[in-house]
């Protein structure tokens, strides 16, 4: 058990609808990452929060948006779905010094009909 | 920019047998190396890192790797092989100043009893 807690575990939904996946980090840790898992893409980084504020981006599409809360847990919020966003959706936590070991969550797994 | 490669999305070895996964990396800045390993339907687990001490780097479940400069290379071998191993492996990349993970395309492992 990494201590990193995510939300939804499995999440089926239909095509335009929007969902919200939450996360809670491992305890004192301030910084959260979301990664996305797909067949064709591999894992691939879609944005960092620290203390609350955005410190990375990477490819997250526009229609994706992400936060963090005072209390540290992170929502990435995805809408208007697509068939393409069907993957598994993981959440990271660290202290977020750069050579700190992330630690991942077991990953929401979505499913777009 | 930072990246790397595996070589080899599948490797079949027996029962016993010496584990070598291979992971070269390219970065602008001296980076920080990691390899994860992800059991069916979880999440990823840190096996080991490198963050520019010791070249030799041992981690859990009798694993090690070896970061080599001259070759951009930061391999992962485990003398024997267990049927517990089977499993897919992830080498990651980040760098100081940019703590989020560029993953490899993964290794998947199968022991042969």
């Amino acid at each position: 058990d990494s201590g990193v807690t995510q939300t939804p575990k499995h999440l089926i939904t239909a095509t335009g609808q929007r969902v919200t996946l939450r996360c809670s980090p491992r305890s004192g840790d301030l910084s959260v990452y979301w990664y996305q898992q797909s067949l064709d893409q591999g894992l691939q980084f879609l944005i960092q929060y620290y203390n609350g504020e955005e410190r990375a981006k990477g490819n997250i599409l526009e229609r994706f948006s992400a936060q963090q809360f005072p209390d540290l847990h992170s929502e990435l919020n995805l809408s208007s779905l697509e068939l393409g966003d069907s993957a598994l959706y993981f959440c990271a936590s660290s202290s977020g010094r750069p050579q700190e070991t992330q630690y991942f969550g077991p990953g929401t797994r979505l499913l777009v009909l | 920019a930072q990246s790397v490669t595996q070589l080899g999305s599948h490797v079949s070895v027996s029962e016993g047998a010496l584990v070598l996964l291979r992971c070269n990396y390219s970065s602008s800045v001296p980076p920080y190396l990691f390899w994860y390993v992800q059991y069916p339907n979880q999440g990823l687990q840190l096996l080991l890192k490198y963050t520019s001490a010791a070249t030799l780097v041992k981690g859990i479940n009798g694993f090690e790797a070896e970061f080599k400069k001259s070759e951009t290379s930061f391999h992962l071998t485990k003398p024997s092989a267990h049927m517990s191993d089977a499993a897919e492996y992830f080498c990651a990349v980040s760098g100081f100043g940019n703590e989020k993970l560029t993953f490899g395309t993964g290794t998947r492992l199968t022991i042969i009893p």
